[in-house]
């Protein structure tokens, strides 16, 4: 069966702190994808990778950064964590149009 | 990227059929119709996609208009399962990049 992990259901951070998302995905896709869902907006395209060291700036980009040094792993990185990035945040992995997700992190920022 | 709209919410009777519209009236020829679903604290799960023919799987039908601006995605008997958001997207087979949810139809399924 196809998995996507993400490392954490959910985080507690205190606002100014260094925030590391990480997901892992057993298919070997090259695609994967971070979202991060609010309530009433949807499913907000953060930041993708179709290659190993490639990203692409989604939708909402700023804040965040992202790392792409191995096929099966796509990390989302907030340097600097704000309370209007309490969020849900999704990792998904794609293979012919067809996302797979990952369970999701529930991030709250303090 | 094709612009789709959905019904914000639906309810449906457990055991009649459900059937979900979407709006996808600047689709592009080459573009196929992908349907999710987001069962309430879990990421989203694909359910089915289709071209221009409709398509049938063990989750869900998907009617297609002959001028592709709208499809309908069908659950025969939904259950409580069922209650989930449900996303339509347009999308190009095979491209690579991101795939955009809009806000989705909130399907409730009652007793």
């Amino acid at each position: 069966d196809v998995k996507v992990t993400q490392s954490s259901r959910y985080l507690v951070k205190r606002t100014g702190e260094k925030v590391f998302l990480e997901c892992v995905q057993d298919m070997d896709h090259e695609n994967m994808f971070w979202y991060r869902q609010d309530p009433g907006l949807g499913l907000r395209l953060i930041y993708f990778s179709y290659d190993v060291k490639m990203k692409e700036k989604g939708d909402i980009p700023e804040g965040y950064s992202v790392s792409r040094e191995k096929k099966e792993r796509f990390s989302l990185i907030l340097e600097s964590a704000s309370t209007n990035q309490t969020s849900m945040y999704l990792c998904a992995s794609s293979f012919l149009g067809e996302l797979f997700f990952g369970e999701g992190s529930r991030l709250t920022v303090l | 990227d094709a612009k789709t709209t959905q019904p914000p919410s639906m309810d449906c009777a457990e055991g009649r059929a459900a059937n979900l519209p979407c709006n996808h009236s600047t689709i592009s020829g080459n573009e196929y119709v992908y349907w999710y679903r987001q069962i309430h604290s879990q990421g989203p799960q694909y359910i089915i996609h289709g071209l221009k023919n409709n398509e049938t799987n063990e989750m869900a039908s998907l009617i297609i208009t002959e001028d592709r601006k709208s499809s309908t995605l069908i659950l025969p008997h939904a259950t409580l399962r069922d209650t989930a958001v449900y996303y339509c997207t347009p999308r190009v087979e095979g491209s690579q990049g991101n795939l955009i949810f809009g806000k989705g139809t909130k399907l409730s399924v009652k007793p």
